[in-house]
């Protein structure tokens, strides 16, 4: 089975860049990574994916290098209503979902 | 354009009752999932389906079953619930596989005493 890590917690200020790491192995080779926000009593959110290199969308970047065993989310300029839970997501190589245990970010002002 | 919704939002039980979740998508997905959250962790997958009439295993599939008899709804039951099993039950679906978006109903949250 697959095992994830990912920082507890972590805190930053407002307008910084916040990186987030998740550590993976023994993920499938060919499936996607993926990157999950969750607020408080509601359920998660996407955010983005990828399988390798560098993707990026309209709030976030994910970074993931070539032996891929481990992923890193990237968030520009973060503000207040960036705090919230993260989380990664891998297919293990017995194709069973994996999610982190999740990184609560708190942004203070 | 509901997305996700799920019934009911709590519920408590007490030890060995019975009761079923109902989980419903209106974005003609095919797969759909049943996970739980405990307090301060991730989210572990009990049952999922890749289509009408189907179901499989996840992680933690024991004391629960499943049945998706209708494209858009996917219901959790628990036949004898156990204290262990007071959590919060999110119920997901996606276009195909899980490597597709998954969107999330706002969850159940569940007592038993």
């Amino acid at each position: 089975l697959a095992k994830t890590t990912q920082p507890i917690s972590m805190d930053s200020y407002e307008g910084q860049e916040v990186n987030i790491t998740c550590s993976h192995n023994n993920i499938a080779t060919n499936d996607y990574i993926t990157w999950y926000q969750q607020f408080p009593s509601q359920g998660p959110r996407f955010i983005i994916q990828g399988y390798k290199t560098k993707v990026t969308n309209e709030v976030a970047s994910l970074f993931i290098p070539a032996d891929r065993k481990s992923s890193t989310l990237s968030l520009p300029r973060v503000s207040l209503s960036d705090t919230a839970v993260y989380y990664c997501l891998v297919w293990d190589s017995n194709y069973q979902l994996i999610w982190g245990a999740g990184t609560k970010l708190i942004i203070k002002p | 354009n509901a997305g996700v919704t799920q019934t009911p939002k709590f519920r408590v039980l007490k030890t060995g009752q019975s009761m079923t979740l109902l989980c419903a998508q209106d974005m003609n997905h095919e797969y759909m999932y049943w996970y739980r959250q405990d307090p301060g962790m991730g989210l572990r997958l009990i049952h999922y389906s890749v289509g009408e009439g189907t179901t499989a295993k996840g992680e933690v599939p024991d004391g629960y079953n499943v049945s998706r008899l209708k494209k858009q709804n996917f219901l959790l039951g628990l036949e004898s619930a156990a204290p262990s099993q007071t959590s919060v039950y999110f119920c997901a679906s996606s276009l195909a596989g899980p490597s597709y978006e998954q969107y999330f109903g706002p969850g159940t949250r569940l007592t038993v005493t």
